[in-house]
């Protein structure tokens, strides 16, 4: 059971916005740290994809956005494209446990 | 460029020790905190410690306090991860990530290595 709460998988079509969701508690996001995402191509390693809830590193198309809100934060996909079949992996820090802490990944498949 | 390589995976007995490394180039080693994130076979990512620029602050998971021992050289551009009395639950890719400041309780983690498989079975 992650600390982190993700939905497990999202679908879209081509063309559509998808949005993932991220939940967490009074430990961690909705103590007001920031929120991370990551893209985890298959067979690749993680990639850095938003951070500081809705910053985007140099490099990553304008279609990936974050936002966060309370407890919770959330990764919004425009223009879905089959290359963006990956999993999505939301973190923050947890006060509580004195460490970083993981979404349980939501895997992304372009109908 | 910036580049992480981990290497020190292998096969493992239960209760066994195995010692991860990572080799970073291309950027100011010293400035930066340091991470160990692993992933078993077909799950999520899971936090396994973390490293301040001067060793001065550690962070460990809970799954492994007491048996896992992060550090750094940083005349040598290195990370290690110490692994003791390891388990099946430890069996996963060990990922080597870069903190993208000093810090590793505050700043994210924006540059990771491929990974080195560590496999615990008798």
């Amino acid at each position: 059971q992650s600390v982190l709460t993700q939905p497990p998988s999202v679908s879209g079509a081509p063309g559509q916005r998808v949005t993932i969701s991220c939940t967490g508690s009074s430990s961690n996001i909705g103590a007001g740290y920031d929120v991370h995402w990551y893209q985890q191509l298959p067979g690749t390693a993680p990639k850095l994809l938003i951070y500081a809830n809705s910053d985007r590193p140099s490099g990553v198309p304008d279609r990936f956005s974050g936002s966060k809100s309370g407890t919770s934060a959330s990764l919004a996909i425009t223009g879905l494209q089959a290359e963006d079949e990956a999993d999505y992996y939301c973190q923050s820090y947890d006060s509580s446990l004195s460490g970083w802490v993981f979404g349980g990944g939501t895997k992304l498949t372009a109908l | 460029e910036v580049q992480l390589v981990e290497s020190g995976g292998g096969l493992v007995q239960p209760g066994r020790s195995l010692r991860l490394s990572c080799a970073a180039s291309g950027f100011i080693f010293d400035d930066y905190a340091m991470h160990w994130v692993r992933q078993a076979p077909g799950k999520g990512l899971e936090w396994v410690s973390g490293i301040s620029w001067n060793s001065g602050r550690i962070g460990y998971a809970d799954s492994v306090k007491g048996r896992f021992t992060i550090s750094r050289d940083n005349g040598k551009n290195s990370l290690y991860l110490q692994m003791n009395s390891l388990r099946g639950e430890d069996m996963a890719l060990y990922y080597c990530a870069k903190g993208s400041g000093s810090y590793f309780s505050y700043y994210y983690m924006d540059v990771w290595g491929k990974g080195t498989t560590v496999t615990v079975s008798s």
